[in-house]
């Protein structure tokens, strides 16, 4: 059964600790993205790898690390530099077309909602 | 940067009144894609479109791309309790690597 795992569906942290979201596919898709999504403020990019052990930073990355070790693993750490991180998250993974010209359609798992006490 | 628009941010409706939502970029783009999400889940893939002026249907749902690339539309006709959720548009251009997604349109249909 393919797709993509996120886990665990809800996170709680205290105020100061870092966290890691995992992100999992098997879709042998190169390409993996990590969202944050705030009510009513859509799908902001975090970080994004296109493929392994290489990753760059997306419109929010400030607060985030990544890292991409194998092909089918995106982890997400949060850490305590990043000022507001109660979210939802999204991971996401698609794939390439035309010589990494543009990417098809993006699966989304089913993401981690992040509460920080 | 990039920077996609996206209204209405919210659009209340009657049970078969029609909806539509639109999509603006700052930006020339390759592709665009549109994708729902319902209430409490995640966002799933409807259409791509790749062509300039390109119309796609999926039942009552039609899609339409800008001439100049740069707008798109998603229209749907007798809106019915499940067409509710939030609609996102998403905009790449060529070579970014990446999507840049509008805010969305959240519809409640009133039965």
């Amino acid at each position: 059964d393919g797709g993509i795992t996120q886990s665990p569906k809800y996170l709680f942290r205290k105020e100061g600790q870092n966290v890691t979201l995992s992100c999992e596919q098997n879709l042998n898709h190169d390409a993996m993205y990590w969202y944050r999504q705030d009510p009513g403020q859509g799908l902001r990019l975090i970080y994004y790898s296109q493929i392994v052990n290489d990753f760059q930073k997306g419109d929010i990355a400030e607060g985030y690390s990544v890292s991409r070790e194998k092909k089918e693993s995106f982890p997400l750490t949060v850490t305590s530099a990043q000022k507001n991180p109660t979210a939802f998250y999204l991971c996401a993974s698609s794939t390439p077309e035309g010589g990494r010209r543009s990417y098809n359609e993006q699966f989304f798992g089913p993401g981690t909602r992040l509460t920080v006490l | 940067g990039q920077q996609v628009m996206q209204i209405p941010q919210y659009q209340h409706v009657q049970e078969g009144e029609d909806f539509t939502t639109y999509c603006n970029s700052s930006t020339t783009l390759s592709n665009i894609q549109w994708y729902k999400q319902r209430p409490g889940g995640h966002p799933v893939f409807l259409i791509q479109l790749v062509k300039s002026g390109e119309v796609k249907k999926q039942k009552r749902l039609t899609f339409q791309f800008g001439e100049a690339k740069k707008n798109s539309s998603l229209h749907i006709t007798a809106t019915q309790t499940t067409d509710v959720g939030t609609y996102f548009c998403a905009g790449q251009k060529t070579n970014a690597g990446k999507s840049t997604f509008g805010d969305g349109t959240t519809l409640t249909v009133k039965p």
